[in-house]
């Protein structure tokens, strides 16, 4: 079975500071990746995708950055980090191909930036 | 702006009770239609998806999707209290891109 990890679960950092989030999937191969933003009481806002090792697609302009290196390995990076990139990140994972596209969640990494 | 619209609640429905949580959506192009479940704190989990016209049913839960009025809706039968979350409404517009809705506040009193 297909199993998607994250780390770190929770992380503190200050504004200015550098970020990086890593995603890794077990159990498929060349999957679609995703990675998304939820702010508190808000719904998920997809920041990034990725459909194969290299391909990048970015949804909103920021100050974020992906990475996907290897086919299992998504990672979400930031050289300085602002206050309004706090949230909930979440990463995510599809099937290629002729399925619906169903998304499938990793536990998340809840960002807090001071 | 391709929109997904879900009434944000807290809908509070008795034990036992049907549950109705709704969702409309913009983009009339859209293909694929998922209900996920996200308990406080934690990831959303997907419940289920639908892809074509009318009623699909997965144990308690039934789907339904009427694209001419580009509304989708999630019926929880026999609602237990381990079922109060936050419901998100999500729809596949084409291109690996899913819009999600804010999500329906579900509290099921014991």
């Amino acid at each position: 079975s297909q199993t998607i990890h994250q780390w770190p679960a929770t992380l503190v950092q200050p504004v200015g500071s550098p970020l990086s989030l890593e995603c890794t999937v077990e159990g498929t191969s060349n999957p679609n990746l995703y990675w998304y933003r939820q702010a508190a009481g808000r719904g998920l806002q997809l920041l990034f995708y990725s459909v194969g090792i290299g391909q990048i697609s970015s949804e909103v302009p920021q100050n974020l950055s992906a990475s996907r290196p290897q086919d299992r390995q998504f990672i979400l990076s930031s050289k300085k980090l602002l206050l309004s990139d706090s949230g909930f990140y979440l990463c995510a994972w599809s099937a290629g191909g002729l399925s619906y596209n169903e998304q499938f969640f990793g536990p998340g990494t809840r960002l807090t930036v001071l | 702006q391709k929109e997904v619209e879900q009434n944000s609640g807290p809908l509070s429905v008795p034990e036992g009770a049907i549950a109705s949580l709704n969702c409309t959506y913009s983009d009339r192009g859209s293909q694929s239609f998922f209900w996920y479940r996200q308990y406080s704190g934690k990831s959303p989990e997907l419940i289920m998806f639908i892809y074509s016209n009318g009623d699909k049913e997965d144990g308690r839960f039934t789907a339904q999707l009427n694209k001419a009025s580009q509304y989708v809706s999630l019926l929880i039968r026999d609602s237990q209290p381990s079922d109060s979350a936050t419901y998100l409404c999500a729809v596949d517009t084409g291109g690996f891109k899913t819009i999600f809705g804010a999500g329906t506040r579900l509290f099921v009193k014991a």
